[in-house]
């Protein structure tokens, strides 16, 4: 069983959707939750750490469900500078990674 | 931010020479870094663990002796990739958790290393 599992997509939206990715954790322990994006042949780079309350950053909302153990993504008003791969990541003391989901902002 | 710098970027060498990857902290000192793999279209594999001033820790199935990693100090681990062959070609990436200021203990990583064995 992997720790982290996504839908790998590929998600093609056009400009101005709004897109929702989920990814589900087996560790009902783990202790933090983050979305990083990679873009083609990139290093991933944070986008925002995943909070029990949720949280806002812009366009981006990241919610963190325990009881579900899911966390999610949201992303609204897409843009085509949106379009990359983005991982969902959970802290059991080590990282894991999901295998990240794929998006495309269609103009 | 909290920059983490590797290099090179893109290395091509002949089966059964050896590369050396290096991965840099450049405003905050890593006792510990880690190095994953990443194939096409797969998710990043932690490989092993770096760390400052004793053995690393390597993932199960990771050969020690193949891939050889030395963190000297607090800025600078590598990572050695002995006798590579094709199968060895990846993408190879570093990264350092980043505490205090505004780090809470994400995860930073180098811009990756893409390495092809012909």
């Amino acid at each position: 069983r992997k720790e982290v599992e996504q839908d790998p997509g590929p998600f093609n939206v056009p400009e101005g959707a709004t897109v929702a990715f989920n990814c589900t954790y087996s560790n009902s322990a783990s202790q933090s939750f983050f979305w990083y994006r990679q873009d083609c042949r990139k290093e991933p780079k944070l986008l925002m750490s995943v909070y029990s309350s949720g949280n806002e950053d812009g366009r981006f909302t990241a919610q963190l469900n325990r009881a579900s153990q899911y966390i999610s993504l949201l992303i609204r008003d897409s843009k085509l500078s949106d379009s990359a791969t983005y991982l969902c990541v959970v802290n059991e003391g080590q990282f894991y990674f999901g295998t990240g989901t794929s998006l495309t902002v269609i103009p | 931010g909290a920059v983490v710098s590797q290099h090179p970027s893109w290395v091509i060498c002949k089966s059964g020479t050896s590369v050396k990857i290096e991965c840099r902290s450049l405003d905050f000192q890593a006792t510990t870094m880690f190095w994953y793999r990443q194939f096409p279209k797969q998710s990043l594999m932690l490989m092993a663990t770096s760390n400052e001033g004793s053995k690393a820790t390597y993932e199960q199935g990771v050969e020690k002796d193949k891939f050889l990693i030395n963190h000297a100090s607090l800025t600078l681990s590598t990572l050695t990739v002995t006798s590579a062959h094709p199968e060895d070609s990846s993408f190879y990436i570093c990264s350092a958790r980043v505490f205090g200021g505004s780090g809470s203990g994400e995860l930073f990583f180098g811009e990756g290393s893409r390495l092809t064995v012909l």
